[in-house]
């Protein structure tokens, strides 16, 4: 079945304990991307990988981090998190067609 | 200015009633244009592509006005299950990404009501 999975689903934390996200898919894709999600401010892109080893800033990539070191992963690094990053993250990736994005779960983070 | 508006609702709409909402968005140079939707903070899914033509799905129609920049999503004979939250999502085009930055609304909220 094709999906795209993260981990941790939930996490609650305190503020400056790093912490990592992890995204899995196994649906071949090279464009994957994080996305953070806020009560009427929609979905924010915080950072995208076209490819392994390439990876850009999307609209809100302060005090995050991302790797791409092989296709299937995109894991997001949260180094010092601080309460403004409670947030739904979603990480998602893009076929072929540039059209359909397909979204993991969700990882619900509160920052205290 | 969002690039991306949609007007957040909740639309209360009884069932097998028709609903409409329109999502505008800024960038001109737009290419492609979607529908989400989104269960109650679960992961969005892609409800349907917007063709210039305009396109059906089933109960769906989704409509593209280029001219004053908007889409918009038409439900026929709503169903309780239609009960979700819609996103407007568009493929900006022209940026460093060069697969298309998609721009994400906030969403409109249907709720369908028995």
């Amino acid at each position: 079945e094709a999906q795209v999975t993260q981990n941790p689903r939930y996490l609650i934390t305190v503020t400056g304990k790093k912490l990592t996200v992890t995204c899995s898919q196994n649906m071949n894709h090279e464009y994957m991307s994080w996305y953070r999600q806020d009560p009427g401010l929609g979905l924010r892109q915080i950072y995208y990988s076209m490819n392994v080893e390439v990876t850009d800033k999307g609209d809100v990539p302060e005090g995050y981090k991302v790797s791409r070191k092989e296709k299937r992963n995109f894991p997001l690094i949260l180094e010092s998190p601080s309460p403004n990053q409670t947030s739904l993250y979603f990480c998602a990736t893009r076929g072929q067609a540039y059209n359909e994005q397909f979204f993991g779960p969700g990882t619900r983070l509160t920052v205290l | 200015r969002k690039e991306v508006e949609q007007d957040p609702g909740p639309f209360n709409v009884p069932e097998g009633a028709t609903v409409a909402f329109n999502c505008t968005y800024s960038n001109s140079a737009s290419q492609s244009f979607f529908w989400y939707r989104q269960d109650c903070r679960k992961e969005p899914k892609l409800l349907m592509s917007v063709y210039s033509s305009g396109n059906e799905d089933g109960r769906f129609t989704a409509q593209l006005n280029r001219a004053s920049q908007y889409i918009s999503l038409l439900i026929r004979d709503s169903k309780l299950s239609d009960s979700a939250t819609y996103l407007c999502v568009v493929n900006g085009g022209g940026t460093t990404d060069s697969w298309g930055k998609l721009q994400f609304g906030a969403g409109t909220q249907v709720v369908v009501t028995p």
